[in-house]
């Protein structure tokens, strides 16, 4: 089955700093789509950022980033200049044998603190 | 757009009644999904549709719960009857049929079965 790990269950940072969070997946196929979720309190799924894996270049909007690592299964999310509406929780996805489904990690849940 | 449209939003009911979750997707969108999501469990996806056919519906916890797609703007969860370990929040998300896999999700309905 593949799986995605997101390791850090919980994370906090100072606003205007900068944070990671890491994210590992298993998967058998050669191309694919990677995602990074946010839910603010508010509950809402936003789409943040995605990284098609054929692409050597790291995604990149506004003040989030990726780092992609193909061959370890890496993808993790860097929000430079953090400010207070980042907190949230945040999840790592992506489609599951190739098809529509998604599969997500348990989520980083990210405090920006004042 | 409107983006996607769920009702309720929130829902209380007794254990042993019927509950109906509604969702109208974005325009245009092939894809529409139905996910749960607690805290033990996560984001589970309980069954995704293509073009108003049911794909898979493995992620259906019994057959209590039921979903229908009776055209491509509104797809409806039901779940009959209802038991307090239901009691979750239920996500509608639609994606188009390009293979981009990105999917937009509605607000959810929170809905705490007494």
């Amino acid at each position: 089955a593949q799986t995605v790990t997101q390791s850090q269950p919980e994370m906090s940072v100072q606003e205007a700093e900068t944070v990671t969070l890491s994210c590992t997946y298993d998967t058998s196929e050669s191309n694919y789509y990677l995602f990074w979720y946010k839910q603010p309190p508010s509950r809402q799924m936003i789409l943040v950022i995605r990284q098609e894996a054929y692409k050597q270049q790291n995604a990149t909007e506004n003040r989030f980033s990726v780092n992609f690592q193909k061959a370890a299964k890496s993808f993790s999310l860097k929000i430079s200049d953090s400010q207070l509406g980042d907190t949230a929780m945040y999840f790592c996805a992506f489609p599951e044998g190739g098809s529509e489904k998604l599969v997500f990690g348990k989520g980083t849940k990210l405090t920006v603190n004042p | 757009d409107a983006g996607v449209i769920q009702s309720p939003r929130h829902e209380v009911t007794e254990m042993g009644q019927e509950v109906t979750l509604r969702c109208k997707p974005i325009s245009g969108h092939d894809y529409l999904f139905w996910y749960r999501q607690t805290m033990m469990r996560g984001l589970e996806l309980l069954i995704y549709f293509n073009n108003n056919v049911p794909i898979d519906d493995s992620g259906m916890p019994e057959d209590r719960f039921s979903a229908k797609m009776p055209n491509a703007s509104f797809s409806t969860l039901k779940i009959q009857p209802s038991e307090p370990r239901d009691s979750a929040v239920y996500f509608c998300a639609s994606s188009l049929v390009s293979g981009v896999y990105e999917q937009y999700f509605g607000p959810g309905t929170r809905l705490t079965v007494t």
